[in-house]
């Protein structure tokens, strides 16, 4: 079964970086690409960008342009989200998903970023 | 910026049936944005329901509908269920820089 397995909690103070990973397994992880989404406490869903796993091309939403690296390990069959820079409003669960595109399917379990000094 | 619009809340009664719309602010939602819905619980990670207008993943239950409705993207719901009370969210594509925006979310009550 595809399951996609996110990082654990992150602590991190304004300025830093912090890096999520996702491992996925159940299927071809070069066969899809892999979606970053977060959601900030009590708000929607926002997009953060895309990347294939196939050829490594990135797609990344402009706000985030500059302070987010998406990288793929296919020996590992895991992606990782960098972002560097940390604000408070950078608090949020980050969500891996596979997909892009046509369709995103299955999600991780999220994992909470908290930004504070 | 493109901005993606939802109904920020709607309330439907069990059994009943009920639409919930995704409009762009670049004009008429088409095929080629590839509409995707989300449903969201409280504590849990979005669970996908449909995907490129009206395609179902092979866990989204038949009474969940996927189309296009006078320019928007839309959801049908038909004979809700009391656990289909959740958020969801529209997520459209629109290439390029600019790649993916998500709707404000609908939150669906069922009373």
């Amino acid at each position: 079964q595809v399951q996609l397995v996110q990082s654990g909690a992150e602590v991190k103070k304004p300025g830093a970086s912090v890096k999520v990973s996702c491992k996925a397994s159940g299927y071809t992880f070069t066969s899809y690409g892999i979606s970053w989404v977060r959601q900030a406490p009590g708000q929607g869903l926002e997009w953060m960008g895309w990347i294939s796993a196939y050829n490594g091309n990135t797609n990344y939403a402009q706000k985030l342009q500059g302070r987010v690296t998406m990288t793929t390990d296919t020996s590992t069959s895991t992606a990782y989200m960098e972002l560097r820079s940390l604000r408070s409003d950078d608090t949020a669960v980050y969500y891996c998903a596979r997909g892009f595109g046509t369709g995103i399917d299955y999600w991780g379990q999220g994992t909470l970023v908290t930004v504070s000094s | 910026q493109t901005v993606v619009t939802q109904e920020p809340s709607l309330t439907v009664s069990p059994g009943g049936t009920v639409t919930l719309t995704c409009a762009s602010s670049t004009g008429a939602v088409t095929s080629g944005y590839y509409p995707n819905w989300f449903q969201q619980k409280p504590g849990q990670a979005p669970r996908a329901l449909i995907y490129s207008t009206s395609n179902k993943h092979s866990w989204t239950p038949a009474r969940f509908s996927g189309s296009l409705l006078g320019g928007k993207a839309a959801l049908t719901l038909s004979g809700v269920q009391p656990e289909d009370e959740a958020e969801y969210y529209c997520l459209l594509y629109y290439g390029g820089a600019q790649g993916g925006v998500f709707g404000g979310g609908t939150k669906l009550t069922v009373l």
